[in-house]
């Protein structure tokens, strides 16, 4: 199983400010990396799949990067819909597919 | 437009079962491969199980094998997940969604439909 770590748990940010999350996995997932993100009372929503390309109708404020085992979800400048926690996930190697365990990030 | 509803959710005692029911419109349904992932109160995100678009391959977290059983009727656009030996661990909501087959993401997900096994 491919376990996936993100850091920090919470991150603490002003809007206007950047925000930069990190996903570790234990191994090798190439770029089959996507980021959702999820706020309070709703369903997960993709943001990011294929470790850097967006999905359809999100903001470009939103990008990621990283390939193999590092990967980064970078927020440019925060909104206010943007305090939310966010998850990436695994889909190169399944069964099972995994989730980190996610970032809270909050207004500082 | 897109949807993906879940229903069939309750309270349930331990070792009871539930029938949770996921109706998709809006795209073609047997392109996809089909899953739940669910979600214990203030956790984070667990996939559960799938089941490939032509329903000859289903996969499940090992917590759930031999006690969930997952299955999908192309005819009305519903995929099911049969829950039986239900135990307060699998208290969560529990999330229908979608992904083209193998590498690919979860691309849309429903509202969710909460379980709660408690005496």
């Amino acid at each position: 199983e491919i376990v996936m770590t993100q850091s920090p748990a919470t991150l603490s940010v002003s809007p206007g400010e950047r925000a930069t999350l990190s996903c570790r996995a234990s191994q090798t997932v190439g770029s089959n990396l996507a980021w959702y993100q999820q706020r309070p009372g709703q369903a997960p929503r993709l943001l990011i799949y294929g470790a850097s390309t967006r999905a359809t109708g999100i903001a470009a404020r939103f990008s990621g990067s990283g390939s193999g085992t590092e990967f980064t979800l970078t927020i440019s400048s925060l909104q206010s819909e943007d305090f939310a926690i966010y998850y990436c996930q695994q889909y190169n190697n399944w069964p099972p597919l995994t989730f980190g365990g996610g970032t809270k990030v909050e207004i500082k | 437009e897109l949807q993906l509803v879940e229903s069939g959710g309750g309270l349930v005692q331990p070792g009871g079962s539930l029938r949770l029911s996921c109706a998709a419109s809006g795209f073609t349904f047997t392109t996809y491969t089909m899953a739940w992932v669910r979600q214990a109160p203030g956790k984070g995100l667990e996939w559960v199980s799938s089941i490939s678009k032509d329903a000859t391959i289903t996969e499940y977290t090992d917590s759930v094998k031999g006690r969930f059983t997952i299955s999908r009727d192309d005819s009305k656009n519903t995929v099911f997940l049969q829950m039986s030996g239900l135990r307060a661990e699998d208290t969560a909501i529990y999330y229908c969604t979608k992904k083209l087959p193998r590498t690919s993401p979860f691309d849309n997900w429903g509202q969710g439909t909460l379980v709660a096994v408690s005496s």
